[in-house]
């Protein structure tokens, strides 16, 4: 099974830190995926990339950067958190070699409070 | 208006009963469909997909799918309370990126 592992279940940040949030996979996925979760507004898309290197911003990156040096490994940075930064966070990956029906899979995500 | 509008719940139901979740959408572009299931403190995970109008059945859920109306349905069958959880639908046009719904709370009460 593919496995995707964010590093931290919780985190309790200080406003105007930086943070960083890991995630890795182990089936040499090309797309990894960051999502943030919150109640009434589903999973919205922060950044995604396609390939090592690569990165392509979704629907609010604002306040967030990402890195992907590595195949296996995308990170989040949250450049200088922000209490409006308190949420869920979710890591994808998916192959091409499925094309989109192989769907994604999710890490089991980061719950992130910014104080 | 969101792409893709989810009626978010919460849905308590008796264990046995039948489950109707939906999802309408407003993009034209939308070629295949998918549902996640998302346990308590779990990430979502994939529990059917479908790129053709019609119905797909796996075991007690069916999938349906209604492209004129741009509407899609998951039903569940004799429903367990180990079916309590969020359901997401996501759909997929060019590319490789899924837009989501904002779930569905279910709950199934013994």
């Amino acid at each position: 099974d593919v496995k995707v592992t964010q590093s931290s279940r919780y985190l309790v940040k200080r406003t105007g830190e930086k943070v960083f949030l890991e995630c890795v996979q182990d089936m040499d996925h090309e797309n990894m995926f960051w999502y943030r979760q919150d109640p009434g507004l589903g999973l919205r898309l922060i950044y995604f990339s396609y390939d090592v290197k690569m990165k392509e911003k979704g629907d609010i990156p604002e306040g967030y950067s990402v890195s992907r040096e590595k195949k296996e490994r995308f990170s989040l940075i949250l450049e200088s958190a922000s209490t409006n930064q308190t949420s869920m966070y979710l890591c994808a990956s998916s192959g091409t070699d499925r094309g989109p029906l192989g769907g994604y899979t999710f890490g089991s995500g980061t719950r992130l409070t910014v104080v | 208006q969101k792409e893709v509008e989810q009626d978010p719940g919460p849905l308590s139901v008796p264990e046995g009963a039948i489950v109707s979740l939906n999802c309408t959408y407003s993009n034209s572009a939308f070629q295949y469909f998918m549902w996640y299931r998302q346990y308590s403190r779990k990430g979502p995970e994939l529990l059917m997909y479908t790129y053709s109008s019609g119905n797909k059945e796996d075991g007690r859920f069916t999938a349906q799918v209604d492209k004129s109306s741009k509407y899609i349905s998951l039903f569940i069958r004799d429903s367990q309370p180990s079916d309590s959880a969020t359901y997401l639908c996501a759909m997929l046009g060019g590319g490789n990126k899924l837009t989501f719904g904002t779930g569905t709370q279910l709950k199934v009460e013994l």
